[in-house]
Protein backbone atom coordinates (compact mmCIF):
# COMPACT_ATOMS: atom_id res chain seq x y z
CA UNK A 1 0.00 0.00 0.00
CA UNK A 2 0.77 3.64 -0.47
CA UNK A 3 0.43 4.81 3.47
CA UNK A 4 2.47 3.52 6.75
CA UNK A 5 1.90 0.07 7.53
CA UNK A 6 2.18 -0.75 11.14
CA UNK A 7 1.88 -4.11 12.61
CA UNK A 8 0.07 -6.13 14.57
CA UNK A 9 -3.00 -3.72 14.98
CA UNK A 10 -3.46 -5.21 18.39
CA UNK A 11 -1.69 -6.93 20.79
CA UNK A 12 -1.84 -8.18 24.68
CA UNK A 13 0.88 -9.57 26.53
CA UNK A 14 1.34 -10.66 29.90
CA UNK A 15 3.32 -8.44 32.33
CA UNK A 16 7.11 -8.74 32.26
CA UNK A 17 6.93 -10.35 28.49
CA UNK A 18 8.72 -8.68 25.69
CA UNK A 19 7.16 -7.43 23.00
CA UNK A 20 8.21 -5.81 19.09
CA UNK A 21 6.16 -3.46 16.77
CA UNK A 22 6.61 -3.04 13.53
CA UNK A 23 6.56 0.32 11.16
CA UNK A 24 6.99 -0.06 7.38
CA UNK A 25 7.14 3.34 6.51
CA UNK A 26 5.91 5.03 3.27
CA UNK A 27 8.38 4.22 0.43
CA UNK A 28 11.18 7.08 -0.16
CA UNK A 29 11.02 8.84 3.49
CA UNK A 30 13.42 9.51 4.95
CA UNK A 31 12.54 10.36 8.73
CA UNK A 32 10.56 7.96 10.64
CA UNK A 33 9.05 8.37 13.88
CA UNK A 34 7.80 6.40 16.67
CA UNK A 35 5.22 8.14 19.21
CA UNK A 36 3.10 6.59 22.05
CA UNK A 37 -0.43 7.76 23.26
CA UNK A 38 -1.96 6.53 26.28
CA UNK A 39 -5.83 6.39 26.34
CA UNK A 40 -7.73 10.08 26.52
CA UNK A 41 -3.66 11.58 26.28
CA UNK A 42 -1.32 13.33 23.57
CA UNK A 43 1.23 12.16 21.29
CA UNK A 44 4.16 11.40 23.10
CA UNK A 45 7.60 11.59 20.96
CA UNK A 46 9.86 8.45 21.54
CA UNK A 47 12.30 8.17 19.28
CA UNK A 48 13.37 9.35 15.61
CA UNK A 49 15.31 8.22 12.45
CA UNK A 50 16.35 10.04 9.53
CA UNK A 51 18.44 8.35 6.99
CA UNK A 52 21.82 6.78 8.25
CA UNK A 53 21.83 9.35 10.47
CA UNK A 54 22.22 8.38 14.56
CA UNK A 55 18.68 8.56 16.28
CA UNK A 56 17.18 11.01 18.30
CA UNK A 57 16.59 8.48 20.91
CA UNK A 58 15.31 11.67 23.90
CA UNK A 59 11.83 10.52 24.11
CA UNK A 60 12.14 6.70 25.51
CA UNK A 61 11.14 6.57 28.77
CA UNK A 62 13.38 3.83 30.04
CA UNK A 63 16.07 1.31 28.69
CA UNK A 64 13.65 -1.06 28.46
CA UNK A 65 12.46 0.57 24.97
CA UNK A 66 14.67 0.03 22.04
CA UNK A 67 14.11 0.96 18.56
CA UNK A 68 15.92 -0.10 15.17
CA UNK A 69 15.53 0.94 11.95
CA UNK A 70 17.81 0.26 8.88
CA UNK A 71 18.21 3.08 5.86
CA UNK A 72 14.93 3.93 5.59
CA UNK A 73 13.23 0.67 5.63
CA UNK A 74 11.56 -0.81 8.53
CA UNK A 75 11.77 0.03 11.69
CA UNK A 76 10.77 -2.03 15.09
CA UNK A 77 10.81 -0.72 18.73
CA UNK A 78 11.03 -3.15 21.45
CA UNK A 79 9.99 -3.23 24.64
CA UNK A 80 11.19 -5.18 27.13
CA UNK A 81 9.76 -6.39 30.55
CA UNK A 82 6.35 -4.74 29.55
CA UNK A 83 4.91 -3.02 32.81
CA UNK A 84 0.95 -2.19 32.66
CA UNK A 85 2.04 1.45 32.23
CA UNK A 86 3.35 0.78 28.84
CA UNK A 87 -0.25 0.10 27.75
CA UNK A 88 -1.29 2.50 25.05
CA UNK A 89 -1.35 2.80 21.07
CA UNK A 90 1.90 2.99 19.14
CA UNK A 91 2.48 5.25 16.18
CA UNK A 92 4.98 5.39 13.74
CA UNK A 93 5.02 8.09 10.98
CA UNK A 94 7.08 8.72 8.25
CA UNK A 95 8.28 11.99 6.26
CA UNK A 96 10.36 13.06 3.02
CA UNK A 97 12.51 14.93 5.19
CA UNK A 98 13.33 16.72 8.32
CA UNK A 99 9.89 18.60 9.28
CA UNK A 100 12.77 21.70 10.46
CA UNK A 101 13.55 21.96 6.62
CA UNK A 102 10.82 22.98 4.88
CA UNK A 103 7.57 22.43 6.72
CA UNK A 104 6.67 19.00 5.08
CA UNK A 105 4.28 17.37 7.60
CA UNK A 106 4.46 13.40 9.11
CA UNK A 107 2.38 10.53 8.02
CA UNK A 108 0.84 8.53 10.44
CA UNK A 109 0.26 4.34 10.40
CA UNK A 110 -2.68 3.56 12.14
CA UNK A 111 -0.57 2.35 15.03
CA UNK A 112 -0.38 -0.76 17.49
CA UNK A 113 -2.80 -1.41 20.40
CA UNK A 114 -0.69 -3.22 23.11
CA UNK A 115 -2.20 -3.83 26.93
CA UNK A 116 -0.25 -5.53 29.14
CA UNK A 117 -2.35 -7.88 31.62
CA UNK B 1 6.55 26.03 30.26
CA UNK B 2 5.25 23.52 28.00
CA UNK B 3 6.51 23.27 24.77
CA UNK B 4 3.34 23.25 22.61
CA UNK B 5 0.06 24.46 24.73
CA UNK B 6 -3.32 24.47 23.25
CA UNK B 7 -6.57 24.86 25.41
CA UNK B 8 -8.13 21.50 25.30
CA UNK B 9 -12.21 22.92 25.17
CA UNK B 10 -14.36 21.15 24.16
CA UNK B 11 -15.63 24.03 21.74
CA UNK B 12 -19.11 22.94 21.35
CA UNK B 13 -20.71 24.89 17.83
CA UNK B 14 -23.58 24.81 15.84
CA UNK B 15 -23.24 24.00 11.98
CA UNK B 16 -22.12 26.86 10.23
CA UNK B 17 -20.05 28.82 13.14
CA UNK B 18 -17.00 29.90 12.87
CA UNK B 19 -14.46 28.20 15.52
CA UNK B 20 -10.82 29.55 16.45
CA UNK B 21 -8.25 27.47 17.51
CA UNK B 22 -5.22 28.79 19.36
CA UNK B 23 -1.53 27.31 20.46
CA UNK B 24 1.47 28.98 22.09
CA UNK B 25 4.81 27.31 21.31
CA UNK B 26 7.88 27.92 23.58
CA UNK B 27 10.98 27.09 21.48
CA UNK B 28 11.38 30.60 19.31
CA UNK B 29 14.10 28.71 17.56
CA UNK B 30 10.85 26.90 15.76
CA UNK B 31 10.59 26.56 11.93
CA UNK B 32 8.11 24.33 10.81
CA UNK B 33 4.52 24.33 12.23
CA UNK B 34 1.30 22.12 11.61
CA UNK B 35 -2.12 21.08 12.48
CA UNK B 36 -3.54 17.97 12.47
CA UNK B 37 -6.48 16.53 13.34
CA UNK B 38 -7.75 13.35 15.30
CA UNK B 39 -10.76 11.33 15.23
CA UNK B 40 -11.58 8.77 17.92
CA UNK B 41 -9.31 6.41 18.18
CA UNK B 42 -7.87 6.97 14.74
CA UNK B 43 -4.47 8.28 13.93
CA UNK B 44 -4.04 11.40 13.38
CA UNK B 45 -3.91 13.07 9.86
CA UNK B 46 -1.94 16.14 8.64
CA UNK B 47 -4.36 18.74 8.05
CA UNK B 48 -2.36 21.30 6.77
CA UNK B 49 1.40 22.98 7.50
CA UNK B 50 1.36 26.61 8.86
CA UNK B 51 3.35 29.40 6.87
CA UNK B 52 4.89 32.72 8.07
CA UNK B 53 2.23 34.81 5.98
CA UNK B 54 -0.59 32.92 6.99
CA UNK B 55 -2.56 30.10 4.73
CA UNK B 56 -5.83 29.03 3.53
CA UNK B 57 -7.11 25.66 2.43
CA UNK B 58 -10.87 26.14 1.78
CA UNK B 59 -12.32 26.84 4.73
CA UNK B 60 -9.25 26.72 7.00
CA UNK B 61 -6.91 29.21 7.50
CA UNK B 62 -3.70 28.67 9.53
CA UNK B 63 -2.02 32.03 11.21
CA UNK B 64 1.92 32.04 12.57
CA UNK B 65 2.85 34.82 14.61
CA UNK B 66 6.72 34.00 15.62
CA UNK B 67 6.82 37.16 17.64
CA UNK B 68 4.17 35.77 20.23
CA UNK B 69 5.42 32.29 19.11
CA UNK B 70 1.31 31.77 18.68
CA UNK B 71 -0.58 29.43 15.91
CA UNK B 72 -3.94 29.77 14.73
CA UNK B 73 -6.58 27.62 13.25
CA UNK B 74 -9.92 29.53 11.89
CA UNK B 75 -12.43 27.12 10.63
CA UNK B 76 -14.97 28.68 8.06
CA UNK B 77 -19.12 27.63 8.26
CA UNK B 78 -18.56 24.39 10.63
CA UNK B 79 -19.60 21.31 9.08
CA UNK B 80 -20.69 17.75 11.29
CA UNK B 81 -17.83 16.34 9.57
CA UNK B 82 -15.33 18.43 11.52
CA UNK B 83 -16.07 17.05 14.88
CA UNK B 84 -12.45 15.94 15.98
CA UNK B 85 -9.43 17.06 17.98
CA UNK B 86 -7.45 19.50 16.64
CA UNK B 87 -3.65 18.98 17.52
CA UNK B 88 -1.04 22.35 17.03
CA UNK B 89 2.45 20.67 16.06
CA UNK B 90 5.71 22.34 16.51
CA UNK B 91 9.53 20.75 15.11
CA UNK B 92 11.57 20.80 18.09
CA UNK B 93 14.52 22.78 18.40
CA UNK B 94 17.11 20.31 16.28
CA UNK B 95 14.55 20.45 13.78
CA UNK B 96 13.88 16.91 14.10
CA UNK B 97 11.06 15.37 15.82
CA UNK B 98 7.28 16.69 15.88
CA UNK B 99 6.26 18.02 19.44
CA UNK B 100 2.24 17.81 19.20
CA UNK B 101 0.13 19.77 21.56
CA UNK B 102 -2.44 17.92 23.33
CA UNK B 103 -5.34 19.02 21.38
CA UNK B 104 -8.20 21.02 21.14
CA UNK B 105 -11.30 18.89 20.95
CA UNK B 106 -14.36 20.41 18.77
CA UNK B 107 -17.84 19.24 18.44
CA UNK B 108 -19.65 20.18 15.72
CA UNK B 109 -24.00 19.87 16.32
CA UNK B 110 -26.83 20.61 13.90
Amino acid sequence: GAGVSQSPSNKVTEKGKDVELRCDPISGHTALYWYRQRLGQGLEFLIYFQGNSAPDKSGLPSDRFSAERTGESVSTLTIQRTQQEDSAVYLCASSRITPGQGGVGAFFGQGTRLTVV
Amino acid sequence: RKEVEQDPGPFNVPEGATVAFNCTYSNSASQSFFWYRQDCRKEPKLLMSVYSSGNEDGRFTAQLNRASQYISLLIRDSKLSDSATYLCVVANQAGTALIFGKGTTLSVSS
